[in-house]
């Protein structure tokens, strides 16, 4: 079935220091959506892309959707104390389904 | 407050004891769906249900039962027969399942512990 691959699986960086998450799927996406996780708490829902090629921002981040609706990044400039999490994506499955999620990527930022 | 509880926020299980950890929503939505998250782990899918007196296995429904009674509650039990329950559970809704574009809403979680 559909598999959402997520790379790198744990990144540190220091503060101010630019982070990048990436996010493939097996086959081609509808859409995907992207979660953050803070150390003890629940997933929270950032943003999704539907459309080939689509580039959104948020403050300092910056969410990709590959042309061919495969792949999406999540790029963080400048990272703050605050962005330390897991960032999950996560793609619709076929048929009437649930999400699927990738495992994550966790960010550490060192002060 | 719109939102999803989920009680307790901790919860201790003696060998082959059943628990029940439980899940609301006032968001009127019509699926909810149960993850379990090891450390450093991923979400991994226990149960779903689309609609009231309804629900489908996900990747790791065994040793877990759910019911659907009302659409705002799903409840999990995790039966002795889970041999490795230690994790932390969520809980999520969405307003419908399968849709593309539907996003889920978690719950604050509950961190299951075997004594």
């Amino acid at each position: 079935g559909q598999q959402v691959m997520q790379i790198p699986q744990y990144q540190h960086v220091q503060e101010g220091e630019d982070f990048t998450t990436y996010c493939n799927s097996s086959t081609t996406l509808s859409n995907i959506q992207w979660y953050k996780q803070r150390p003890g708490g629940h997933p929270v829902f950032l943003i999704q892309l539907v459309k080939s090629g689509e580039v959104k921002k948020q403050k300092r981040l910056t969410f990709q959707f590959g042309e061919a609706k495969k792949n999406s990044s999540l790029h963080i400039t400048a990272t703050q104390t605050t962005d330390v999490g897991t960032y999950f994506c996560a793609g619709p499955n076929s048929g009437n389904t649930p999400l699927v999620f990738g495992k994550g990527t966790r960010l550490s930022v060192i002060a | 407050d719109g939102g999803i509880t989920q009680s307790p926020k901790y919860l201790f299980r003696k060998e082959g004891q059943n628990v029940t950890l439980s899940c609301e929503q006032n968001l009127n939505h019509d699926a909810m769906y149960w993850y379990r998250q090891d450390p450093g782990q991923g979400l991994r899918l226990i149960y779903y249900s689309q609609i009231v007196n309804d629900f489908q296995k996900g990747d790791i429904a065994e040793g877990y039962s759910v019911s659907r009674e009302k659409k705002e509650s799903f409840p999990l039990t995790v039966t002795s027969a889970q041999k490795n329950p230690t994790a932390f559970y969520l809980c999520a809704s969405s307003m419908t399942s399968g849709r593309a574009r539907e996003t889920q809403y978690f719950g604050p979680g509950t961190r299951l512990l075997v004594l």
